[in-house]
């Protein structure tokens, strides 16, 4: 099953816009990632976010945690073409043995 | 570059076959975890290695299985293929089986026909 789910599922912007997307998640966790993905190709890990974390920076991103709603967004800055690809928010939750759980993706097209 | 390689890239089989992915993690990374993503879907968890043992699985079948080796490499082996196998393959290293960062693969793009 889906742990995160993303929202919304496909966005479009004018270059030099911000891009926010929203995740959801269903139990409890020990942090929150972020990925990227260019056109079916491999994942690249974009930041991480703890559960006792309210808000992380990183270049052109932003991402924030709400513990109490089970939500994240992450918000990209005067976004770029080469930004455009899918992305992904992954829950981590467990004891001995930690799983990411992806969401289904949010399709960013960056216009230039 | 996340110095993570899978080999092959693409793979065609037909159903009742057998595959063997391959993949080769990033030096001094002790774990490894399978994904496999369908089209338009988010990566579903397969299972993780951890010191070539394995250490945790999703809700995928025993005929799903996979070997980890000394030498930070990995294979997930699929028995008996069935028409919904077909999707992208993805396996990811990590430094630590703690949910930290994991460095993704290519992908291989298998399809069953």
């Amino acid at each position: 099953s889906q742990q995160g789910e993303e929202d919304p599922q496909a966005l479009s912007i004018q270059e030099g816009e911000n891009a926010t997307m929203n995740c959801s998640y269903k139990t409890s966790i020990n942090n929150l990632q972020w990925y990227r993905q260019n056109s079916g190709r491999g994942l690249v890990h974009l930041i991480l976010i703890r559960s006792n974390e309210r808000e992380k920076h990183s270049g052109r991103l932003r991402v924030t945690l709400d513990t109490s709603k089970k939500s994240s967004s992450l918000l990209i800055t005067a976004s770029r073409a080469a930004d455009t690809a899918s992305y992904f928010c992954a829950a981590v939750s467990g004891g001995s043995n930690y799983k990411l759980t992806f969401g289904k993706g949010t399709l960013l097209t960056v216009n230039p | 570059e996340t110095g993570v390689t899978q080999s092959p890239t693409h793979l065609i089989k037909t159903r009742g076959q057998q595959v063997t992915l391959r993949c080769s993690s990033q030096s001094g990374h002790n774990t490894v975890s399978w994904y496999q993503q369908a089209l338009g879907q988010g990566p579903q968890f397969i299972f993780q290695y951890y010191r070539e043992e394995e250490n945790g699985r999703g809700n995928f079948p025993p005929r799903f299985s996979g070997l980890q080796f000394p030498n930070y490499s990995s294979e997930l082996n699929v028995n008996a293929l069935e028409l919904d196998d077909s999707a992208l393959y993805l396996c990811a290293s990590s430094r630590d089986s703690h949910g930290n960062e994991q460095f993704f693969g290519p992908g291989t793009r298998l399809t069953v026909l």
